[in-house]
């Protein structure tokens, strides 16, 4: 089965800094990629996703996702963050071939106003 | 829109009691999927389903049960409660396609604390 590695644990950051999140997933075949997103208290919610296409993906809020398929990582990015930026981001992967959905170990986000 | 709906929010056990977690969603998709979310883990997969009748293990399934008797439903239910099962669990589903399970919409999630 496929599964998703995210290099930073906690990351901390003033507002107006550019963010970048790591994720790297282990999976041979074709894959479906997202990032969600998941605020204080609350449940998951869907950032952006790749499919196929353009390799750079654009969500909600202002973020973006590229796909680099060589280095099999689905980095996430956000030029300038805000306070509210505040959450913990999970990487996750599905397998087109297979039907569950991984998840990455979450990276908390800590954006200092 | 009611999405995904998790009772109850919360719920403390002592160590051997049974419970099922309920899920129900009104979205007609057919994936649906139990996770555990434990500090610096992340969510991992406790059981699926791709349809009704069909099920299958994922990542943790020791200690839990599911059936899907009806597309909307999924309940988990914990067999022997033990300390280690304390967690926040979340219900998910997913329309499938040609390309796989697509976004994934999560429920509000359900706190439980076994003693």
């Amino acid at each position: 089965a496929q599964s998703v590695s995210q290099h930073n644990h906690h990351v901390i950051l003033s507002e107006a800094a550019s963010l970048e999140l790591g994720c790297n997933y282990s999976y041979g075949g074709t894959v479906n990629l997202f990032w969600y997103v998941q605020y204080p208290g609350q449940h998951l919610q869907l950032l952006l996703k790749y499919f196929s296409g353009d390799p750079l993906v654009k969500g909600i809020k202002g973020f973006e996702a590229e796909f680099i398929k060589s280095k099999f990582s689905f980095n996430l990015r956000k030029p300038s963050v805000q306070w509210s930026d505040t959450a913990e981001y999970f990487c996750a992967v599905n397998a087109r071939n297979n039907n569950d959905m991984r998840f990455g170990a979450g990276t908390r986000l800590t954006v200092k106003p | 829109n009611a999405g995904v709906t998790q009772t109850p929010k919360f719920q403390v056990l002592k160590t051997g009691q049974s419970m099922t977690l309920q899920c129900a969603q009104d979205m007609n998709h057919e994936y649906m999927s139990w996770y555990r979310q434990d500090p610096g883990m992340g969510l991992r997969l406790i059981h699926y389903s791709v349809g009704a009748g069909i099920t299958d293990q994922g990542e943790v399934p020791n200690g839990y049960n599911v059936s899907r008797s009806t597309t909307e439903d999924f309940p988990l239910r914990l067999l022997s409660a033990a300390p280690s099962q304390t967690s926040v669990y979340f219900c998910a589903s997913s329309p499938r396609t040609g390309l796989g399970n697509t976004e994934a919409f999560f429920g509000q999630g359900t706190r439980l604390t076994v003693v």
